[in-house]
């Protein structure tokens, strides 16, 4: 069956390290892949998308890499900050086509001071 | 851009009664989507609407759960004879229409439904 696994295990990193988040699926090959953030008691938040041809995108301290031999995403936060501290989700169209998306469980971050 | 909108942030009822949640999308987006996130876990998606059109429904809805959205605008998620296990937060989303490539979703802050 189709799966994403992100690491349910929260990731501590100290202030203005870089903290690297894994996004892992199987059995299914995406037109794209999508990374939100969540605060608590708040939905989620688009950060950024990319898609199978590109292999990395960026957007200030962000980093997003897309593997698709791998089947796996990785995203960098550089410089971290407390202020980064949240759930990540990935978000990738499981079932064909573009309409709708199916996240993962997402990975708890806590950068600490 | 105002944002999404949902109404109400919580809601505290009785099992067996029912609820409705309302949606108010980002005005110019065609595209809604209802979730449902459970704690430690991602949104899990329920159904969406291009329009006032019902495209999807998931399996996980079933026939006590119906959403509508009537003039394309905002969207209601009624729950009928709720049980124990529909106690999460309902979340809705919207965007504009994928074309050749998908737009992101713009998400609401959700109803913590919890049933006593």
């Amino acid at each position: 069956s189709q799966k994403i696994e992100q690491n349910s295990e929260a990731l501590n990193i100290q202030e203005g390290k870089t903290a690297t988040l894994t996004c892992n699926y199987t059995n299914y090959s995406p037109a794209y892949l999508q990374w939100y953030r969540q605060d608590p008691g708040r939905g989620p938040v688009f950060l950024l998308l990319i898609r199978e041809n590109e292999k990395e995108k960026r957007k200030e301290r962000l980093k997003v890499t897309f593997d698709t031999t791998l089947k796996q995403s990785l995203f960098h936060i550089t410089a971290s900050q407390p202020a980064d501290s949240a759930t990540y989700l990935c978000a990738l169209p499981l079932s064909g086509g573009y309409q709708k998306v199916t996240f993962g469980t997402g990975t708890k971050l806590q950068v600490i001071p | 851009d105002t944002g999404v909108s949902q109404d109400p942030r919580h809601k505290i009822t009785k099992r067996g009664q029912n609820v409705t949640f309302r949606c108010d999308p980002i005005s110019e987006h065609n595209r809604l989507y209802w979730y449902r996130q459970t704690l430690g876990q991602g949104p899990e998606f329920l159904t969406y609407f291009q329009n006032e059109a019902q495209l999807e429904k998931s399996r996980l809805l079933s026939d006590r759960f119906s959403a509508e959205r009537p003039k394309g605008s905002f969207s209601t998620l009624e729950i009928q004879r709720t049980e124990q296990g529909d106690s999460a937060m309902y979340l809705c989303a919207s965007s504009l229409t994928a074309g050749a490539s998908n737009q992101p979703q713009h998400f609401g802050d959700g109803t913590r439904l919890s049933i006593l």
